[in-house]
């Protein structure tokens, strides 16, 4: 158990709709990372943020916000979904969120259908 | 912005080999290169992870050599044994250093 929680664990819905995902970092962790794994694929980076502020973007469709709450929990936004957006969506946290080791969460598996 | 590269795809070694697992990286800048186990189903777990600073880095039956000229890093796992069959994969920040770029992932079968 690396200490980062994620629910939910299993999410279905269909096309159109607009989900919610949401993160617990570890104790003592100020950086929240989430990342999008689709099937048999790698790891794809997200966003990043750090103590409450976004940090860095990577490959994040507008259709996709987050956001970290003063008591250092995440959610990541999905909307108008599609098909495409079924995949297992990681979040990872950090101490520091600078070149330190990132703990991953159990992720929530999305089915769009 | 950052390209990580890793090869093979696939490995499959006997149990007690050795297996070696290749990345290439695109920006000079990155100076963290952290390696990943994830079984199926489950969460990407850190298992050695290698700073610009150091040429390399054992633990065990685990070792991560960078070659900052090269910009390539490669993980080698000796004596592999059945439970280390998973998916691999490596991984380099960038940019302002928050980014992370993942490889591809290589998926390593350790016959018994």
């Amino acid at each position: 158990d690396s200490g980062v929680t994620q629910t939910p664990k299993h999410l279905i819905t269909a096309t159109g709709q607009r989900v919610t995902l949401r993160c617990s970092p570890r104790s003592g962790d100020l950086s929240v990372y989430w990342y999008q794994q689709s099937l048999d694929q790698g790891l794809q980076f997200l966003i990043q943020y750090y103590n409450g502020e976004e940090r860095a973007k990577g490959n994040i469709l507008e259709r996709f916000s987050a956001q970290q709450f003063p008591d250092l929990h995440s959610e990541l936004n999905l909307s108008s979904l599609e098909l495409g957006d079924s995949a297992l969506y990681f979040c990872a946290s950090s101490v520091s969120g600078r070149a330190d080791e990132q703990y991953f969460g159990p992720g929530t598996r999305l089915t769009v259908t | 912005g950052e390209n990580v590269e890793q090869h093979p795809s696939t490995l499959s070694v006997q149990e007690g080999d050795s297996a070696v697992i290749k990345c290439t990286y695109s920006d000079s800048a990155s100076n963290y290169f952290p390696w990943y186990k994830q079984e199926l189903g489950k969460r990407p777990q850190l298992i050695i992870d290698i700073r610009s600073n150091v040429g390399e880095k054992k633990d065990q039956r685990i070792a991560v050599t960078l070659n900052k000229t090269a910009k390539h890093f490669s993980l080698h796992i000796t004596e592999t044994q059945p439970e280390d069959s998973a998916v691999y994969f490596c991984a380099a920040n960038s940019g302002n250093f928050n980014k992370f770029y993942f490889g591809s992932g290589t998926k390593l079968n350790v016959k018994p």
